[in-house]
């Protein structure tokens, strides 16, 4: 089965600031990759899928790239409301395998 | 507006097995190329998919936990099911139920989620 390996594991940074969040599948999955966030005591939100396409309603700050086995998710100006653990998902094929989680918050 | 609601016993004793239901609203689980599942989160922890039911009743389940698992969908109450057998303290946790984007066409992502119901094991 594929594993996802997301780094770093948390993260603290200043408000404005740019923030990368890095997941690594052990196979390639085309870009068949979600984000997803999940802030503290909510129900997880899908950001980003097919590995760049932003969902609706999402802040423009978001941005999502990558493709084979490397994937980022970008914040490009940290908001306080950013606070949250992110996480990304494959899904090429089962099993839907979620990476295992990085959380952010502000310094 | 899609809508997805978990119910659940809220506590189940060790080696027993464990029920839910997620009753869907805002769409038909009779439209063709809808897709469901099952997700949870054991307390503190990350999110870790469970089962996923497909179009014509092909379901695919975790390889962790596929012996013990069996996910059903009534179409006439627009509910989903799960059961999990022989449940231990490391089943505790949130569990989700979502719907599968319909854009794939089969494996995708999430894009609907229930609000979860916790579930905890006693022993």
């Amino acid at each position: 089965d594929i594993q996802m390996t997301q780094s770093p594991s948390s993260l603290s940074a200043s408000v404005g600031d740019r923030v990368t969040i890095t997941c690594r599948a052990s196979q390639g999955i085309s870009n068949y990759l979600a984000w997803y966030q999940q802030k503290p005591g909510k129900v997880p939100k899908l950001l980003i899928y097919a590995a760049s396409t932003l969902q609706s309603g999402v802040p423009s700050r978001f941005s999502g790239s990558g493709s084979g086995t490397d994937f980022t998710l970008t914040i490009s100006s940290l908001q306080p409301e950013d606070v949250a653990t992110y996480y990304c998902q494959k899904y090429n094929s089962a099993p839907l395998t979620f990476g295992q989680g990085t959380k952010v918050e502000i310094k | 507006q899609v809508q997805l609601q978990e119910s659940g016993p809220g506590l189940v004793k060790s080696s027993e097995t464990l029920s839910l239901t997620c009753t869907v609203s805002g769409d038909s689980l009779k439209s063709r190329g809808r897709f469901w599942g099952w997700i949870r989160q054991p307390p503190g922890k990350g999110l870790e998919w469970v089962a996923s039911m497909y179009d014509g009743g092909t379901t695919y389940y975790n390889p962790s936990l596929k012996s013990r698992v069996t996910m059903a969908v009534d179409t006439s109450t627009s509910q989903l099911s799960l059961k999990l057998k022989s449940v231990t303290a490391a089943d505790t946790a949130v569990y989700y139920c979502a719907r599968h984007s319909p854009n794939c066409g089969g494996d995708c992502y999430f894009d609907f989620w229930g609000q979860g119901t916790r579930v905890t094991v006693s022993s």
